[in-house]
């Protein structure tokens, strides 16, 4: 049973829009929440991260909307680009475990 | 620096043999991990050291033994291996020093028939 619920599954989206991926969670004992990012072959890269005190934090394209009261985290994409097609993973970080989502493989058309 | 380093990149196994997969990192970080990655589930915790000279089970360890040899190297052996354990493996380091970033390895592919 996966610790974090992530969704959608899967994303296609055009050139431009704005793709959303979903994230709750239950456990409160977790105090930093990454975001991760996996091409095809390669192992998972550190993306943006957010700690639980802040709602919201921006890092070029990319925005974590936090709402602590809800349990749930998400990532925004802006601009999306197909360089962006990808597979994304919320994940929980306490103490020294870091727990991953499902994942969302994310399709970006040109 | 070349991060971390898993071997091999691929294995066959049939079922009841076993194996060692490594993983070294030169980023000396102190606590290691490995995980597993199958469609639909994502990355699963096996085992985790949080320092040189201790180990923890994570989420799914059943099957499954670690050794951390030294800061550097933290290997993950099948003893049976069963087609369940048919994966891809990544070996990750943790930087405490800038957040809490995961470092991973480029993977090993296992399938076991």
């Amino acid at each position: 049973q996966q610790q974090v619920k992530q969704s959608p599954q899967s994303l296609i989206v055009q050139k431009g829009g704005i793709p959303i991926i979903n994230c709750a969670y239950e456990n409160t004992a977790f105090d930093y929440f990454p975001w991760y990012q996996q091409f095809p072959g390669k192992g998972p890269a550190l993306l943006i991260a957010i700690r639980p005190d802040v709602s919201e934090k921006k890092e070029g394209r990319f925005t974590i909307s936090f709402n602590k009261s809800a349990k749930q985290f998400s990532l925004h994409i802006m601009d999306s680009q197909p360089g962006d097609s990808a597979t994304y993973f919320c994940a929980m970080t306490g103490g020294f475990k870091t727990i991953f989502g499902a994942g969302t493989r994310l399709f970006v058309k040109a | 620096n070349a991060g971390v380093t898993q071997t091999p990149k691929f294995q066959v196994l049939k079922t009841g043999q076993s194996m060692t997969l490594q993983c070294a990192q030169d980023m000396n970080h102190n606590s290691m991990y490995w995980y597993r990655q199958d469609p639909g589930m994502g990355l699963r915790l096996i085992y985790y050291s949080a320092s040189e000279g201790t180990t923890d089970k994570g989420e799914v360890p059943n099957g499954y033994n670690v050794s951390r040899l030294n800061k550097r190297e933290f290997s993950l052996r099948l003893e049976s291996a069963a087609p369940s354990q048919t994966s891809v493996y990544f070996c990750a380091s943790l930087d405490r020093v800038v957040g809490e970033k995961l470092f991973f390895g480029s993977g090993t592919q296992l399938s076991v028939l």
